[in-house]
């Protein structure tokens, strides 16, 4: 059972370079999520999609990009890295209706230098 | 809007001692409740849930109730173990998913 898979998980930029996170999902979720989490913080959203062609904004959009063409892979990118985007990524998916908990990836370690 | 407060870390306590960590949320409508633990160096696993008003979710000895009238769903164990260190987000379901900032709790022998 392979759930959310991301890729890189680790990985360091030098500021200026861009970047795709991958993130892909095998439960046919609708719902996609990229998270970031700073150190001691909590999670503040980036980016969702509800389906395929489908993104919409988070809280903290500013810096990055997203695709949602296929229901399985909701890649993120970063354009122009800077020092501040250095935080824990995370993927996280959900089914449309129900209790609809996230499920998260393992997550995706970048640093900007 | 929705919103979840979470109760401040860090926790410490000792093995075998009963731990709560309180949430309380603000939200519209009825949404379902949710605690995430996250191990060190890993992603967020669902730790328990409840859809409903009165709701108990339960795992690994962690219950946590629905409770409307108060707005909260407080994270409580009898009995912590060390291999419990975490850190423990509350979360809500309405529109979107909206997180706690997270308790970290450490376990001491």
């Amino acid at each position: 059972n392979a759930g959310v898979t991301q890729t890189p998980k680790f990985r360091i930029l030098k500021i200026g370079q861009s970047m795709t996170l991958q993130c892909t999902q095998d439960m046919n979720h609708n719902y996609m999520y990229w998270y970031r989490q700073d150190p001691g913080m909590g999670l503040k959203l980036i980016y969702y999609s509800v389906g395929a062609g489908i993104t919409d904004k988070g809280e903290v959009p500013n810096g990055y990009n997203v695709s949602r063409s296929t229901t399985e892979d909701f890649p993120l990118r970063l354009e122009l890295a800077a020092p501040s985007q250095t935080s824990v990524y995370f993927c996280a998916s959900s089914y449309l209706t129900g209790p609809g908990e996230l499920f998260f990836g393992e997550g995706s370690r970048l640093t900007v230098l | 809007g929705n919103s979840v407060t979470q109760m401040e870390g860090p926790v410490t306590l000792s093995e075998e001692a009963f731990l709560t960590i309180n949430c309380t949320y603000t939200a519209t409508g009825y949404p379902s409740l949710f605690w995430y633990v996250q191990y060190p160096g890993e992603g967020l696993q669902l730790l328990l849930k409840a859809t409903k008003a009165d709701d108990k979710g339960s795992n690994k000895g962690f219950e946590a109730t629905y409770r409307k009238e108060t707005t909260s769903f407080h994270l409580e164990k009898g009995s912590v173990q060390v291999s419990d260190s975490a850190v423990y987000f509350c979360a809500l379901r309405g529109n979107q998913f909206y997180f706690g900032t997270g308790t970290s709790l450490t376990v001491i022998p």
